[in-house]
């Protein structure tokens, strides 16, 4: 069974430019949800998506933003880079959006670097 | 606002000993679900174990265990005959349900280093 694949897993953009990061979800997992990690803040929630909805966001400005597909997979989009997103961004599925029963499964993310 | 705080930043063991890594948390809620995931040089996250907070039981996976004080809001790990392999980032989080779906608040993770 393949896992959550993202795409690329290295970035290195321009202040200033924007950015797509991509996620496909293990199949059969209809929810995506997207977390910024920093050494400075840790683990951050971004949004979750599910159904093609946006479900919740974190506290994240607007620059950040996303949607989902039919087939569950999922696009992170960032705009007007800042040196401050330099992060690495993983996304996680799971069947419903909760981990309950399963725990949510995490791809190996893509390291952005904003020169 | 839910918290999870891990007060151990850096931690060592020796091959084939035992290390308990802390973790509380803040909620005021009642059923929740919490983790610990491990996050090695490779970069993915993976879910070591879980617990549902409505079960008295400490969960169990093979070497690895919890023990979990829903009282004193306190879900530590521990990792019996430590392996070179469990070197790796140990963040333990908490899930905080949302009006549509949930989401996972982490902690600030503690590194562990197994010795041979």
């Amino acid at each position: 069974k393949a896992g959550v694949t993202q795409t690329p897993r290295y970035l290195i953009k321009t202040r200033g430019q924007q950015v797509t990061l991509s996620c496909s979800p293990i199949s059969g997992h209809r929810s995506v949800s997207w977390y910024q990690q920093t050494p400075g803040q840790g683990l951050q929630f971004l949004f979750e998506y599910f159904s093609e909805t946006q479900r919740n966001k974190g506290n994240f400005p607007g620059r950040f933003s996303g949607r989902q597909f039919s087939n569950s997979r999922s696009e992170m989009n960032v705009s007007t880079l800042e040196l401050g997103d330099s992060a690495l961004y993983l996304c996680a599925s799971s069947p419903t959006g909760t981990g309950g029963n399963y725990g949510y499964t995490f791809g190996s993310g893509t390291r952005l670097t904003v020169v | 606002a839910q918290t999870v705080t891990q007060s151990q930043p850096e931690m060592s063991v020796q091959e084939a000993e035992t290390v308990t890594l802390s973790c509380t948390y803040d909620t005021s809620e009642s059923n929740y679900y919490l983790f610990w995931y491990k996050q090695p040089p490779s970069r993915q996250m993976i879910l070591v174990i879980r617990q549902e907070a409505y079960k008295q039981q400490n969960a169990t996976e093979n070497r690895f265990s919890v023990n979990f004080q829903k009282a004193a809001k306190s879900f530590s790990l521990k990792i019996s005959d430590s392996q070179l392999g469990d070197t790796a980032m140990y963040f333990c989080a908490f899930e905080t349900l949302m009006e549509y779906g949930n989401k996972l608040v982490f902690g600030a993770g503690t590194i562990l280093r197994v010795k041979s």
